[in-house]
């Protein structure tokens, strides 16, 4: 079973930030947080990751809780190509080297952006 | 970045023929294949997941009979859909995890997906 709880839907407009939250309560200290998005008829794509710092990529920033047992994703300035439906799962590496260890996708949040 | 191809993007066959699902990693060798289904409006589920020279795994409630999984290549991971039926009509996708030992800093790789319609 999916880890993580996202809301159904969200809703932006074009040109404005967005925050895209993420609750994983029993999160372990070997997860990774990991985001992706599936825009529509399309595989998912990556979009970042994180352990316990903050961090920025050129597609968003991903914002974790002190506690981490939340997170945010941070897109700075919507557009309509944002508009996808975006999941966080929680990735186990344990001993930190990484394996093949398969991702269990929730039902992510659905963005839809307005013009 | 890591790329995985996946053909075809869309097939229509007619029930109870076979239907085949390619998927290559272009750039990079993939150990492990991970193959998902999905419905409309529903959520990416893990079907299966594939070695190089070994068996595939299945998740629970999948037939391994009907989905077969071949892993034959590091760069080649394939997905028969044997005497389809429109109940099997979905979107399937595969993706590849990041090489082995690089830590958990690295994403997966999705392929484009296939829409498959059984008639």
């Amino acid at each position: 079973d999916a880890k993580t709880t996202q809301p159904n839907s969200m809703e932006s407009n074009e040109e404005e930030p967005v925050h895209l939250p993420c609750n994983h309560s029993t999160i372990s200290g070997t997860d990774y947080i990991h985001w992706y998005r599936q825009l529509p008829s399309q595989g998912p794509e990556y979009v970042i990751h994180g352990l316990t710092s903050n961090v920025n990529n050129r597609m968003a920033s991903l914002a974790i809780a002190e506690d981490r047992k939340s997170s945010t994703l941070i897109l700075h300035r919507a557009t309509l190509r944002d508009a996808a439906v975006y999941y966080c799962i929680l990735r186990d590496v344990p001993g930190g080297w990484g394996g093949s260890e398969k991702l269990v996708f929730g039902k992510g949040t659905k963005l839809t952006v307005n013009p | 970045g890591a790329v995985v191809s996946q053909h075809p993007s869309r097939v229509i066959c007619k029930s109870g023929t076979s239907v085949k699902i390619e998927c290559r990693s272009l750039d990079f060798q993939a150990t492990t294949m991970f193959w998902y289904r999905q419905f409309p409006k529903q959520s990416l589920m893990l079907m299966a997941t594939s070695n190089e020279g070994s068996k595939a795994t299945y998740e629970q409630g999948v037939e391994k009979d009907k989905f077969l999984i071949n892993h034959a290549s590091l760069t080649l991971s394939t997905l028969t859909v044997t005497s389809a039926h429109p109940e099997d009509s979905s979107f399937y996708i595969c993706s590849a995890p990041p090489p082995t030992g690089l830590g958990g800093g690295y994403g997966y790789t999705f392929g484009s997906g296939t829409r498959l319609t059984v008639v």
